[in-house]
């Protein structure tokens, strides 16, 4: 079956680490992005990538890192610069020329500072 | 820095009630609209969509209501279940046409009471 996997579901952070949250689809889609969520909150974009070797920042990339080599997979990195990265992360994808405009989420990755 | 965080708008209804969960979205130039649920720990699920050249859509229990006028969307859910408590996100495609990236609401959360 075609989806989108996240891992890990649960992800532990000290201080001044780096840390890569994996995403990976296998539904052929073009566009892929990264937005995290706080309790209570809604979703705030990060990065996106469009077509593969290319991204744009979102709304609060700072602190972030992506890449996009492959059109599957779409890792994102947490760097020590992000000061509060404490968060409920969650991957989608989308195709987007094809005039279908919504969204196929992953499970998400819950990212906690200890 | 970022913003203090809202709580959620909330709905509590009886089960066997229907729903109605509204969201106002602020692009007139939109042209796809998309309903989400989000489980508690979990990515947010497609549930309903509608292009802007409709004013209504149903599908199994769920229908959407969309206002251009007045930039407003609804989503109705028939005799409500436990198992629809869930916090639900409307989208727009922003700029429409071409534009791929969503434009997520805050969300509102629902709650039926067995």
């Amino acid at each position: 079956d075609g989806g989108i996997t996240q891992s890990p579901k649960y992800l532990f952070r000290k201080e001044g680490q780096n840390v890569t949250l994996s995403c990976e689809q296998n539904l052929n889609h073009d566009a892929m992005y990264w937005y995290r969520q706080d309790p209570g909150q809604g979703l705030r974009l990060i990065y996106y990538s469009q077509i593969v070797n290319d991204f744009q920042k979102g709304d609060i990339a700072e602190g972030y890192s992506v890449s996009r080599e492959k059109k599957e997979s779409f890792p994102l990195t947490v760097t020590s610069a992000q000061k509060n990265p404490t968060a409920f992360y969650l991957c989608a994808s989308s195709t987007p020329g094809t005039g279908v405009y919504g969204y196929t989420f992953g499970s998400g990755t819950r990212l906690t500072v200890v | 820095g970022e913003s203090v965080g809202l709580h959620l708008p909330t709905l509590s209804v009886q089960e066997g009630d229907n729903s109605i969960i509204n969201c106002a979205y602020s692009n007139s130039a939109s042209d796809y609209f998309i309903w989400y649920k989000q489980e508690s720990g979990k990515g947010p699920q497609f549930i309903i969509d509608i292009r802007s050249n409709m004013d209504k859509r149903q599908g199994q229990r769920v229908t959407v209501l969309l206002n251009k006028t007045v930039k407003h969307l609804s989503l109705q859910i028939a005799a409500t279940q436990p198992g629809d408590s869930a916090v639900y996100f409307c989208a727009e495609n922003g700029s429409g046409g071409s534009n791929y990236k969503l434009t997520f609401g805050k969300g509102t959360l629902l709650t039926v009471n067995p």
